[in-house]
């Protein structure tokens, strides 16, 4: 069954300091994996998308690596801001169909503190 | 930021009701779907179309039906709302991809949807 785990659930980390969330997923066959930040009452918005060949991929404050043999990703935040507080979800794309059928996980919710 | 809109943004409505959901894009994308999501939950396919007059269910079974008469509309409508159907409702839509699926996805902001 094509999964996408996430933790930790939620977390509250203060103004200015860096965290990491994790992800591990059983999609098969693997395409591609993304990461969205969702505010509240909002539609999710891209971070960033990671094939099976990319490591890494940065957008501003934003770093995910990705290791597809572990079937597992990271988001790092960097130095986080009030504005930083949403849901982020990882969600991953299986390869061949032609949907683009995209699984998501249930996200952790982040909260900064000032 | 996406050209997606969603209307309305929130609906509060009686039971028995028939409601439609509106969907418009401006970027001219074949692909659009709707995702159905609970709060704290993950998001839910529960319908899907390859373009105009193409319309498929998604993984998630819904009372809902949708139409593709044009490729910027995505309509959806629930004949009669009951309270189970209270949730958030996401648009989305993406150019075509190739099996790599590696087209953007954009969402709409949602829309809110309570049943009394």
């Amino acid at each position: 069954k094509n999964q996408v785990e996430q933790s930790p659930q939620s977390l509250i980390i203060l103004e200015g300091k860096n965290c990491t969330l994790q992800c591990n997923y059983t999609v098969s066959p693997f395409s591609n994996l993304r990461w969205y930040k969702q505010d509240t009452g909002r539609g999710p918005v891209s971070l960033t998308i990671m094939t099976f060949s990319e490591n890494t991929k940065s957008n501003g404050r934003y770093t995910a690596t990705l290791d597809a043999d572990t079937k597992q990703s990271s988001l790092h935040i960097t130095a986080s801001q009030l504005s930083d507080s949403a849901s982020y979800i990882c969600v991953v794309s299986d390869r061949g169909s032609t949907l683009g059928r995209l699984y998501f996980g249930r996200g952790t919710q982040l909260t900064v503190w000032p | 930021e996406a050209d997606i809109y969603q209307t309305p943004r929130y609906l509060v409505i009686g039971t028995g009701k028939k409601i439609t959901l509106e969907c418009s894009q401006t970027m001219g994308h074949d692909k659009m779907y709707w995702y159905q999501q609970d709060p704290g939950m993950e998001l839910h396919l529960i319908h899907y179309s390859y373009g105009v007059n193409s319309t498929e269910k998604g993984d998630l079974s819904s009372e809902s039906t949708v139409s593709r008469i044009r490729t910027e509309h995505f309509p959806l409508t629930l004949e009669s709302a009951r309270p189970s159907h209270t949730s958030q409702y996401l648009c989305a839509s993406s150019e075509a991809t190739g099996t790599l699926n590696l087209g953007e996805q954009y969402f709409g902001p949602g829309t809110r949807l309570t049943v009394t």
